[in-house]
């Protein structure tokens, strides 16, 4: 079981760069979302979706864009990384429905530093 | 807005001593309550998930509680040993902004000394 895979583990960027952060998972789960890490401030929303085709904001949208175009991929794209971008990204997926067992599973995370 | 608090900070306790990990939330109305450990440069690990209508969940040495209408839940952790020494987040699966959504506590960083 592969779970939940994030793709690149480590990657450095210079301002104004921009790349994808990869997220698949082979559990058929309907919700993705995306969350940063930081130091004092725990794990933030930046993204989530509630299924293919459907995307959302979370708490820390900006400067991040993303899409689901299939129920296994989820890619969160920096537009133009600035330092603040800085962080640790993780992935989670889960079952949507609340009368089901919605335990989220989470990837080992992505490591960016933006200099 | 949800918001979830996890006491002490950070937490240090000699081998083979019980300790308890205390979150708590503001907003009663969640769907779960989940309990994850994260090593240092790893990513989270589900330990426990409790849904709002359960009060506790076990998992060998975990015993998590919930007690949702003063919005409370603790981790228990038996007979601690160091490799327990972690990073333990809480969060609460909840209704919000028109979505689901998990809120995170900061973590209670668990130190056990051989």
């Amino acid at each position: 079981n592969a779970g939940v895979t994030q793709t690149p583990k480590f990657q450095v960027l210079k301002t104004g760069q921009s790349m994808t952060l990869q997220c698949a998972q082979d559990m058929n789960h309907e919700y993705m979302s995306w969350y940063r890490q930081d130091p004092g401030m725990g794990l933030r929303l930046i993204h989530y979706s509630v299924g293919a085709g459907i995307t959302d904001q979370g708490e820390v949208p900006n400067g991040y864009n993303v899409s689901r175009s299939t129920t296994e991929d989820f890619p969160l794209r920096l537009l133009s990384a600035a330092p603040s971008q800085t962080s640790v990204y993780f992935c989670a997926s889960s079952l949507t429905p609340r009368w089901v067992r919605t335990e989220a599973f989470f990837g080992q995370g992505t490591r960016l530093t933006v200099v | 807005k949800q918001e979830v608090t996890q006491i002490p900070a950070a937490l240090s306790v000699p081998e083979g001593e019980n300790l308890v990990l205390n979150c708590s939330f503001t907003d009663s109305a969640i769907y779960n309550l989940q309990w994850f450990r994260q090593d240092p440069g790893k990513g989270l690990t589900s330990l426990l998930l409790i849904q709002s209508s359960q009060r506790e969940q076990t998992s060998g040495r975990l015993n998590a509680s919930l007690d949702k209408s003063s919005g409370r839940s603790t981790l228990y952790i038996a007979a601690s040993q160091p490799g327990d020494s972690a990073t333990y987040l809480c969060a609460v699966r909840t209704f919000q902004g028109g979505s689901e959504k998990l809120v995170f506590g900061k973590g209670t960083k668990l130190t056990v000394n051989p």
